[in-house]
């Protein structure tokens, strides 16, 4: 099973809610990503959870915040968002975060922010 | 900083022609990985092939093929039988072993014709 999940499939949110995604993968896989993908152009790395630690922040807002309940499950909590933040967020999972091993994808959630 | 240069935005092919998609990267590293992702309309980003860059022989998986020219730091992928699924947006990508991160080009649009 090479399946990585995401839930909503769309979410709309204005900008004072708190809304949270969810990201969950059963391939035994240590690493997983947060990106963000606006329309035409490549993803963008967020956040990198190896081992359920957070290895890397490319500097994201804290309106955007991760947590890693365990090696099968990735949230992304968003609070006060701004239009800008709208996109496709992507979640993907590797087996280490090592460089050595191909990212699978889920499918995304679209966030539109109003 | 590794960076992926895709040149072409878009291409187009009709049915059952064979198109190829060009890519370059430029990186001063040994160990490193390549891969092509597809993102059709629907928006689910796969993995295509995946090149190991100590390895000389391309990869083929089924009717994509890469010429994967090492010393040119070139990799390109060749679509056989060209299938109107496989419209989609593909993005040439490398990762550094030891490096957690992936580094995307800015994508190719390949639209195939009935």
């Amino acid at each position: 099973d090479t399946e990585v999940t995401q839930t909503p499939k769309h979410l709309v949110m204005g900008m004072t809610n708190k809304k949270s995604l969810k990201c969950e993968q059963h391939m035994g896989h240590r690493a997983m990503y947060w990106y963000k993908q606006k329309a035409k152009k490549p993803p963008e790395l967020m956040f990198v959870y190896s081992y359920e630690k957070l290895s890397i922040n490319e500097s994201v807002p804290s309106r955007f915040s991760p947590e890693c309940p365990n090696s099968s499950l990735l949230n992304l909590h968003l609070h006060a968002l701004q239009p800008e933040d709208s996109a496709l967020y992507l979640c993907a999972s590797s087996l280490t975060a090592t460089g050595l091993y191909e990212q699978y994808f889920g499918p995304g959630t679209r966030l539109t922010v109003t | 900083a590794q960076t992926v240069t895709q040149s072409q935005p878009e291409m187009s092919v009709q049915e059952a022609e064979t198109v190829t998609l060009s890519c370059t990267y430029d990186t001063s590293e040994s160990n490193y990985y390549l891969f092509w992702y597809k993102q059709p309309p629907s928006r689910q980003m796969i993995l295509v092939i995946r090149q190991e860059a100590y390895k000389q022989q391309n990869a083929t998986e089924n009717r994509f093929s890469v010429n994967f020219q090492k010393a040119a730091k070139s990799f390109s992928l060749k679509i056989s039988d060209s299938q109107l699924g496989d419209t989609a947006m593909y993005f040439c990508a490398f990762s550094q072993g030891g490096s957690e991160k992936l580094v995307f080009g800015k994508g190719t649009k390949l639209t195939v014709n009935p």
